[in-house]
C-alpha cells in the first residue's frame, strides 16, 4: 500500500517549457488535490477533484491545468512555465469531506514536487 | 478564498515545557477543521479532525480544541520533546475545499 505517489521528485524547467505532474493514489480516495507551498504562504490550494471525470479551481488556478480521467490518477499541468511557479507542489487525497466526522477522513499527502523555473 | 490565520509563527520551548497555539478561521460554513504535523523533509500527517462546536480530542501528550461558534481552535503541547519539533497546520473545511494556515513552527531544544 503505497499511499499518495507524487513524480517527479525534482524537476527543473526553463521559462516557456511545459511538463505534467503526476500523482497517483492507490487508496480508492474519491478527493484529490494539488497545492502549492512558497515560504511564508503555507499551502494553496491550485486545483482539485471531487471524483473520476471532475475538476475545479482552487484558490491559484491561473497558469496550471489538471485531468482526472482516471479515480486514482491527478495530474497537474504546467502548459508554459514562468519563473513565479517555482514551488513545492503536494498532492493530496481524501475519503470523503463533510460536516459529520464520520464523513470527514483527513487528507493524505504525498512527499512533495520540488520545481525550479529559471 | 478563505482567511485562516495561525499563531505565533514561530515558537522556540525548552524540553519539558508546555505550550499551545492559536488557529483562527471563519465562523461561517463550517464543516470540519484538521490539524496536521508537518516534520522537516516529509509531508503532513494529520493530527486531528474536528467537526463539533466543543470538541476536544487527545493523542498522547497532544491535545486540541474546538470553538465553532467564535471560530478557533487551540493545539496543546503537554511536556514538549525534541522529537515534537515540527511545523503544525490547520485546515478549514468549507464544502469540498481545505485551506491551510501558514502553520506555527515550533522547535523544542533538549
Amino acid at each position: 500500500n503505497a499511499g499518495v505517489t507524487q513524480t517527479p521528485k525534482f524537476r527543473v524547467l526553463k521559462t516557456g517549457q511545459s511538463m505534467t505532474l503526476l500523482c497517483a493514489q492507490d487508496m480508492n480516495h474519491e478527493y484529490m488535490y494539488w497545492y502549492r507551498q512558497d515560504p511564508g504562504m503555507g499551502l494553496r490550494l491550485i486545483h482539485y477533484s471531487v471524483g473520476e471525470g471532475t475538476t475545479a479551481k482552487g484558490e491559484v488556478p491561473d497558469g496550471y491545468n489538471v485531468s482526472r480521467l482516471k479515480k486514482q490518477n491527478f495530474l497537474l499541468g504546467l502548459e508554459s512555465a514562468a519563473p513565479s511557479q517555482t514551488s513545492v507542489y503536494f498532492c493530496a487525497s481524501s475519503y470523503t469531506v463533510g460536516r459529520e466526522e464520520s464523513y470527514n477522513s483527513p487528507l493524505h499527502f504525498g512527499n512533495g514536487t520540488r520545481l525550479t523555473v529559471t | 478564498i478563505l482567511n485562516v490565520e495561525q499563531s505565533p509563527q514561530s515558537l522556540h520551548v525548552q524540553e519539558g515545557d508546555s505550550t499551545n497555539f492559536t488557529c483562527s478561521f471563519p465562523s461561517s460554513n463550517f464543516y470540519a477543521l484538521h490539524w496536521y504535523r508537518w516534520e522537516t523533509a516529509k509531508s503532513p500527517e494529520a493530527l486531528f479532525v474536528m467537526t463539533l462546536n466543543g470538541d476536544e480530542k487527545k493523542k498522547g501528550r497532544i491535545s486540541a480544541t474546538l470553538n465553532t461558534k467564535e471560530g478557533y481552535s487551540y493545539l496543546y503541547i503537554k511536556g514538549s520533546q525534541p522529537e515534537d519539533s515540527a511545523t503544525y497546520l490547520c485546515a478549514f473545511i468549507n464544502f469540498n475545499k481545505f485551506y491551510f494556515g501558514s502553520g506555527t513552527k515550533l522547535n523544542v531544544k533538549p
